[in-house]
């Protein structure tokens, strides 16, 4: 199993200003996954990041928007710029390990 | 993915067996059958998997059709802390690079 922990669990931000999501795990991975899940709605994949590599972003989302770091093999962050209310959700962080996908605790985003 | 049909809602009452049914009709040989479950704004929780044969942890069993086009999710004796969404999802497992895609997903409620 994969133990992930993210940073932080929740804010609130205001509109127009810029949140980074720090996502660690236990393990080293070749691929960590960014989700968003908008409240009463399901789970929505941001991007995919390799290590060593510019992530991959699905369609509807943009690197200017969702900058995402992958500096080592435990390690990644996503950025939410220029925020605004329609931002507000949970940025889940996940993994594979072995024949499972494991996600993080989620981080909590409210913008006013 | 394979496209996976769970109902919307059920209930089960606290300490009898909660049977959730899913359909993959068009899940491939290769597919696995997932299961996860989401307590309210937490992170999505594996609960189990299997591709052929049946599966139990000590989570949950999962049961599936000798055709493969359905399964069923059975947590033996719900408790309240049972209480959450169930996703059903066709995925390939172990390639790393996969990620899975969540639908609606069952909410159960569990009552007392």
């Amino acid at each position: 199993s994969a133990v992930i922990s993210q940073k932080p669990s929740r804010d609130i931000c205001q509109r127009g200003t810029s949140l980074t999501i720090q996502c660690q795990v236990d393990s080293q991975v070749t691929m960590m996954f960014w989700y968003r899940q908008q409240p009463g709605q399901s789970l929505t994949l941001i991007a995919t990041a390799n290590q060593g590599s510019e992530a991959t972003y699905e369609s509807g989302f943009v690197i200017d928007k969702f900058p995402i770091s992958r500096p080592n093999l435990t390690f990644s962050t996503l950025t939410v710029s220029n925020m605004s209310p329609e931002d507000s959700s949970i940025y889940l962080c996940s993994v594979w390990t072995e024949e499972t996908q494991y996600f993080g605790p989620g981080t909590r985003l409210l913008v006013l | 993915d394979a496209k996976t049909t769970q109902p919307t809602s059920m209930d089960c009452a606290e300490g009898r067996a909660a049977n959730l049914p899913c359909n993959h009709s068009t899940i491939s040989g290769n597919e696995y059958v997932y299961w996860y479950r989401q307590i309210h704004s937490q992170g999505p929780q594996y609960i189990i998997h299997g591709l052929k044969n049946n599966e139990t942890n000590e989570m949950a069993s999962l049961i599936i059709t000798e055709d493969r086009k359905s399964s069923t999710l059975i947590l033996p004796h719900a408790t309240l802390r049972d209480t959450a969404v169930y996703y059903c999802i066709g995925a390939y497992s172990g390639a790393g690079s996969y990620q899975l895609t969540f639908g609606k997903g069952t909410k159960l409620s569990v009552i007392p």
